[in-house]
């Protein structure tokens, strides 16, 4: 079946880098995501990646991807206070429709 | 470009009432879709729609849960006869046909006292 799974809480300092680990079990996932969500709010789309690469950067934001042992991490450089907030990691299910398959969330606490 | 918006925000009905809520897609997204998320979890699948047709509804969609996108653009869920059991966060995305990316709404909390 599919499953995701996630630690459920970081705490790092401000101006540390945050590293947020994910594995997943469906090895035919085409895409990972990463979604962060604040109290009371929707979710934010991060950043996603696609099962033929093995890394991407977008600014402060690396996601490494390892398929053979289907791990998933996001690093978030220079934390600031602004990034505590939930992390979601998510797989896109194997069903055509493209459904996301979400963990618990890991939930970043930054202290200043 | 406004985002996914739904409405209403927040809803608090008693036990056994009828309740609607509606998500207004971002224009030109073709794919739609519902999750349920609940207090310390992940959201979860539960139901999609491609243009007007809903292609992929989950086990957790019981019989009293319903979902339409007459026209292709906006979407509504109905949940009949609600149960303390289905306060949660509501939420809504929609997605390009390429790339596979959803965006999300806001959210309607539902309290069913």
């Amino acid at each position: 079946g599919e499953d995701v799974e996630q630690s459920l809480f970081l705490s790092v300092r401000e101006g540390d880098s945050s590293v947020i680990n994910c594995t997943y079990t469906d090895s035919s996932s085409t895409y990972l995501y990463w979604y962060k969500q604040e109290p009371g709010a929707g979710l934010q789309l991060l950043t996603y990646i696609f099962s033929n690469m093995d890394m991407k950067q977008d600014q402060r934001l690396t996601v490494l991807l390892n398929k053979k042992d289907k791990h998933l991490s996001l690093r978030i450089a220079d934390t600031q206070t602004g990034d505590s907030a939930i992390y979601f990691c998510a797989e896109r299910g194997s069903s055509n429709t493209g459904k996301l398959i979400f963990g618990q969330g890991t939930t970043l606490q930054v202290k200043p | 470009d406004t985002g996914v918006s739904q409405d209403p925000r927040h809803k608090i009905t008693k036990r056994g009432q009828n309740v609607t809520f509606r998500c207004d897609p971002i224009s030109e997204h073709n794919r739609l879709y519902w999750y349920r998320q609940t207090l310390g979890q992940g959201p979860e699948f539960l139901t999609y729609f491609q243009n007007e047709a809903q292609l992929e509804k989950s086990r957790l969609l019981s019989d009293r849960f319903s979902a339409e996108r007459p026209k292709g653009s906006f979407s509504t869920l109905e949940i009949q006869r609600t149960e303390q059991g289905d306060s949660a966060m509501y939420l809504c995305a929609s997605s390009p046909p390429a790339p596979d990316t959803q965006y999300f709404g806001p959210g309607t909390r539902l309290t069913v006292l």
